[in-house]
Formats: C-alpha cells, structure tokens, sequence
C-alpha cells in the first residue's frame, strides 16, 4: 500500500539553527499538508498545497517557516531560527482530490525537539 | 469557526470491555467527521469515517454514527483489545472546507 514518506524521522537541532523537512506524498496526490502535533494535543494545519500552489497557510508562523512545493509533487517544510517552542512532532498528509470527498493519508511523522 | 471536543483521557480498560469515546462537534453545514488513531511513536492513521448524517463508519470492530441532532460522533468497540492501546483522535472536516479540524485526543490504554 502506497504511504506518505516523511524524513527525517528524529531531528534534535540547538535553538536559532536551521531546520528542515521532506514529505514525498502518495503519488498522484494532488492536495499535501503540513500539520504540527504538540506533545499531548491533536495536529494543527500549518500549511496545505493544491499541487504547487498554496491554498491556505494561514497558520504558519511565517517569520520563521516556510514551505515549498516547487514541482507539485514533495515538500519541504523549514524552520529559521528554530525556537524552544518548535519542538513537536510534524506531520505530512496528502489527498487525491477535494477535502472531504476523499481520505487524507498521514505519514508518520518527523520529530523535532529544540535544545 | 470549527470545534472538536473530545473526552479526556487516559481511558484505562481490561481486556474485552467495552469501549466509548466521546466526540461531540461545533460546525456549520454538513462537515464529514473521522475517526484517527495514533500509536506509540508513529504517524495517524484513519480508523473511520462518515460523510452524512446517520451514516455509520467502522473498521476493525470499531463503530461511530454521525448524529446530527446531538452533534456528536462517539467510537464504540464491543470487545477491546491490548493492541487497541494507542490515542484516537476525532476529526472533522467540510466537504467545501479545506482544513481537518481535530479534537485534542484520548488516550486509550488496554491491560491484559
């Protein structure tokens, strides 16, 4: 069964270095996610792409994330400076079509803990 | 805008006792709503969902109806299990809508 790939798995990095992730969605997935799981609490949107194109990242704290979609297929998620408060566990998802209409696929996550 | 309250956890079970989870939702329209589960260390994986009212969503024993008139969304499982030891997560998202709106989680431990 195909799977949403996210890399890496575990990231330790010291507070106001650089930081970034990798998701590879489910292929022909046109819709991908960026969610961000604080330790005890459900996933909050930080970003979501329709193919290239960001639909909605009003959520991301933009000052020091940003995220890309260059080819409409994987994604990079960065964080500069990372902050003590970045450490959570981030989450890439993709769908086929319309939310709603369809599931949406999670991979398995890339944890971040900030020292 | 969208909520999702769930029960707090730790909800602590023997072996082979049954299982509610309560979710009850705050949206406008006809939003889908899903059921996610999360072990130990590892990614989200969806369990259910319904995309109607009335519509019963299940999945490896596990059941939730979407109940409109009460706004709530709440998983069952006959018989609980050690494996099912794990947190689940209520979602919900609209058909027009964009974003999955969860609740905060429970956590669901099964002893043998």
């Amino acid at each position: 069964e195909a799977e949403v790939a996210q890399s890496p798995r575990y990231k330790i990095t010291e507070k106001s270095q650089a930081v970034a992730f990798w998701c590879d969605p489910i292929s022909g997935h046109a819709t991908l996610y960026w969610y961000r799981q604080i330790l005890g609490q459900g996933p909050e949107l930080l970003v979501q792409f329709q193919d290239e194109s960001v639909v909605d990242d009003s959520q991301l704290p933009k000052d020091r994330f940003s995220a890309e979609r260059l080819k409409g297929v994987d994604s990079t998620l960065k964080i500069q400076p990372a902050e003590l408060g970045d450490s959570a566990m981030y989450l890439c998802a993709s769908s086929k079509d319309r939310p709603g209409e369809d599931t949406i696929y999670f991979g398995e996550g890339s944890w971040l803990t900030v020292v | 805008g969208d909520s999702v309250t769930q029960m707090e956890g730790p909800v602590t079970l023997s072996e082979e006792a049954f299982l509610t989870i309560n979710c009850t939702y705050t949206a406008t329209g006809y939003p889908s709503l899903f059921w996610y589960v999360q072990y130990p260390g590892e990614g989200l994986q969806l369990l259910l969902k319904a995309t109607k009212a009335d519509d019963k969503g299940s999945n490896k024993g596990f059941e939730a109806t979407y109940r409109k008139e009460t706004t709530s969304f709440h998983l069952e499982k006959g018989s609980v299990q050690v494996s099912d030891s794990a947190v689940y997560f209520c979602a919900l998202i609209h058909n027009a809508g964009n974003m999955l709106t969860f609740g905060g989680g429970t956590r669901l431990m099964v002893k043998p």
